[in-house]
């Protein structure tokens, strides 16, 4: 069985600040570990992944996620917010089974001008 | 590339009609297919999944069935819609078995159902 926690329903930032969103996940099995975003009435774009090798992964639009195996985090970060970044992130956990993914619940981040 | 069209993009039904919601894939071959439903700020609700032609797996009991008539073609149908089936279905397909790739996304369908 695998699921998704992500902390924080709402993150609020003010432009050029940092961009933490978290997320932490329960697997049964070594997991592959996704960051997705969505904005208004669109479907989920791929942020980045985890699935082996480097714990540091960098994705699109400047965000990087590093997964922690003793922490069972994956938490999504961004030196320095743009107005463009608000919209909503969804972590999810990825296993063997027909590569189903299970989702967290997302949070959504503002950026303040 | 490989891109994923679903339509339509808004459908508003009456309790009790049919409903047929299509994606297709292009640019992969026997991809996972998938069909979600996202509530109102709520994650996202695995409804079906298909490894292959004619193979569908339900998630969920409900209201609502699957079918996958070509390798690239999924449908999310049901014979009458219930006022709880309404929300945004997503169709997704990943191209390896075990979702190393992660999720390509379809632009989604919000259905109202009045």
């Amino acid at each position: 069985a695998q699921s998704v926690t992500q902390l924080g329903s709402h993150v609020s930032v003010s432009e050029g600040a940092l961009v933490l969103l978290r997320c932490n996940y329960s697997s049964s099995v070594p997991p592959y570990l996704f960051w997705y975003v969505q904005y208004p009435n669109q479907g989920l774009q791929l942020l980045l992944k985890y699935t082996t090798g480097a714990t540091l992964v960098k994705g699109i639009n400047g965000f990087e996620a590093e997964f922690k195996k003793s922490e069972t985090s994956f938490h999504l970060t961004k030196p320095s917010a743009h107005m463009s970044d608000a919209a909503e992130y969804f972590c999810a956990v990825s296993g063997p089974n027909a590569g189903k993914s299970t989702f967290g619940d997302g949070t959504t981040l503002t950026v303040k001008p | 590339s490989q891109t994923i069209h679903q339509w339509p993009a808004t459908l508003v039904q009456p309790v009790g009609s049919p409903l047929s919601l299509e994606c297709t894939v292009e640019g992969t071959s026997n991809p996972n297919l998938y069909w979600y439903r996202q509530a109102a700020g709520r994650g996202l609700q695995l409804l079906f999944y298909s490894v292959g032609i004619g193979q569908i797996s339900s998630e969920v009991p409900q209201n609502l069935s699957a079918s996958r008539p070509q390798d690239r073609q999924f449908i999310l149908s049901s014979k009458k819609l219930l006022l709880s089936d309404s929300g945004f279905y997503l169709c997704a397909f990943s191209s390896g078995g075990q979702g190393i790739y992660g999720y390509t996304f379809g632009s989604g369908t919000r259905l109202t159902v009045v």
